[in-house]
């Protein structure tokens, strides 16, 4: 199984400031065929499922707020959050589905 | 919209069996490939299985082959997770999610129910 690894595990951000959470994968994600990493960002809150924010490691699910972006190619990912806000408290989730699904291990965001 | 709502979960003891669904509207379930994932504290998110879009093709984590079978029914738009032998260690929130599609690639999981607890003590 392709194993994704993400830092931090939690981190504390301001308002109004960038956040940015890493996710590494222990092979490369990268579908030669069409050139897409498959990838996805998830937002969970408390008592909700998971969102879907971002796939193919950088495209925008629609409707999710354009302060939300991702990056990244091969094995290493990032999202970033470019503002900030208060709504954003959550567990930020990282998934493959170039294999057999897997998750990383979650990045609680806090305000600081 | 989309709506995905499981139901099914409880409370039930070491080696016996339950059965969740997954009540799905406001698309073309017939079309989609849909899966089963679960969620507990300590191991966070967890793939559990998978059904192709007409049933042909049906994948599972380790843990759980030959103890859970996932099926559907296109007929009733509804997923089912015959869960089987159950162990302490499944007990966790289930999740159904459908599979995304755009521009003939997959997008990942683009919508999730909201989720049945399964209790697994004696």
């Amino acid at each position: 199984d392709i194993v994704m690894t993400q830092s931090p595990d939690s981190l504390a951000v301001s308002l109004g400031e960038r956040a940015t959470i890493n996710c590494k994968s222990s092979q490369t994600i990268l579908y030669r065929s069409n050139n897409k990493n498959y990838v996805s960002w998830f937002q969970q809150k408390p008592g909700q499922p998971p969102k879907l924010l971002i796939y193919w490691a950088s495209t925008r699910e629609s409707g999710v707020p354009d302060r939300f972006s991702g990056s990244g190619s091969g094995t290493d990912f990032t999202l970033t959050i470019s503002s900030l806000q208060a709504e954003d408290v959550a567990v930020y989730y990282c998934q493959q589905y170039f294999s057999t699904p897997t998750f990383g291990q979650g990045t609680k965001l806090e305000i600081k | 919209q989309v709506q995905l709502v499981e139901s099914g979960g409880g409370v039930v003891q070491p080696g016996r069996s339950l059965r969740l669904s997954c009540a799905a509207s406001g698309f073309t379930f017939s079309s989609y490939t849909m899966h089963w994932v679960r969620q507990t504290p300590g191991k966070g998110l967890e793939w559990v299985a998978t059904i192709w879009f007409d049933g042909s093709n049906k994948y599972y984590t380790d843990s759980v082959k030959g103890r859970f079978t996932i099926s559907r029914d296109n007929s009733r738009d509804t997923l089912y997770l015959q869960m089987n032998g159950l162990r302490a260690e499944d007990t966790a929130l289930y999740y159904c999610a459908k599979d995304g599609w755009e521009a003939a690639a997959p997008k990942g999981f683009d919508h999730w129910g909201q989720g049945a607890l399964v209790t697994v003590s004696s």
